[in-house]
C-alpha cells in the first residue's frame, strides 16, 4: 500500500527558514515524479513544485520561485522542500503527492497524497 | 497561467439528487483534466483523470465529460459519503493550476 508521509511544518517568523521532508512507502520511489501541492487555511489548493524521477526535470510556481527548492533522494524514499525566505502567505498545508504512471508515461495529475503538515509563518 | 474556474462554488443538495459540477480553463487543455474530492482536515482523493476515465476503486456514480476548455462532474445519485469539496485540476502546461473548489452541501 502507497504511503506518504510529510514531516517538519512548525511556527516559523517572517523570513525564516524550514525544510520538509515526505517518506515514501509501498511503491518504488525512484520510478515516479514527485511534488508538493499546498493549500492555505480555508482556501482552495496551490501546486508549489516537482522533480522527476533521477532529479533532472524540476518545476517551480511562479510564487516559491529562488525561495523554495525541491529535492529527492532515492535511496532514503524521501522527498524534500527547502524553503528560506518564508512569508505569510506561505502559511499552508503542504502535502506531498505522487505523479502516476499509465503505460510508459507520466501524468500530471496526482494519484496518491500524504496527511500533509502545517506550516505557519507568523512573528 | 491557465485559469481554472469552476461553478457554482457552493451547491446544496440532497441524498440520491444528480449533481453536476462545471470546470472551464482559459484555454484548451485538451483532456488534460482531473477531479478530487477532499472532506475536511483530509487529503484530496482522485476521482477522475484524463477528464473522464475514473481512478479505480471510484464508485461509478462519479463521471467526468468534456474536453478543450469546458468540463463537468457528474454525480448521478448523491451519497451521504459524497458531500464534500471538489477540485478540477490542468496538467496541460506548467503551472499545474486548480479551480477554486465546489462545495457540495446537505440541502
Amino acid at each position: 500500500e502507497v504511503h506518504l508521509v510529510e514531516s517538519g511544518g512548525r511556527l516559523v517568523q517572517p523570513g525564516g527558514s524550514l525544510r520538509l521532508s515526505c517518506a515514501a512507502s509501498g511503491f518504488t520511489f525512484s520510478s515516479y515524479w514527485m511534488t508538493w501541492v499546498r493549500q492555505a487555511p480555508g482556501k482552495g489548493l496551490e501546486w508549489v513544485a516537482n522533480i522527476k524521477q533521477d532529479g533532472s526535470e524540476i518545476h517551480y510556481v511562479d510564487s516559491v520561485k529562488g525561495r523554495f527548492t525541491i529535492s529527492r533522494d532515492n535511496a532514503k524514499n524521501a522527498l524534500y522542500l527547502q524553503m528560506n525566505s518564508l512569508r505569510a502567505e506561505d502559511t499552508a498545508v503542504y502535502y506531498c503527492a505522487r505523479h502516476p504512471r499509465y503505460g510508459s508515461g507520466t501524468y500530471y495529475n496526482f494519484d496518491y497524497w500524504g496527511q500533509g503538515t502545517l506550516v505557519t509563518v507568523s512573528s | 497561467d491557465i485559469q481554472m474556474t469552476q461553478s457554482p462554488s457552493t451547491l446544496s443538495a440532497s441524498v440520491g439528487d444528480r449533481v453536476t459540477i462545471t470546470c472551464r480553463a482559459s484555454q484548451s487543455v485538451n483532456n488534460w483534466l482531473a477531479w478530487y474530492q477532499q472532506k475536511p482536515g483530509k487529503a484530496p482523493k482522485l476521482l477522475i483523470y484524463k477528464a473522464s476515465s475514473l481512478e479505480f476503486g471510484v464508485p461509478s456514480s462519479f463521471s467526468g465529460s468534456g474536453s478543450g476548455t469546458e468540463f463537468t462532474l457528474t454525480i448521478s445519485s448523491l451519497q451521504p459519503d459524497d458531500f464534500a469539496t471538489y477540485y478540477c485540476q490542468q496538467y496541460y502546461t506548467y503551472p499545474l493550476t486548480f479551480g477554486g473548489g465546489t462545495k457540495v452541501e446537505i440541502k
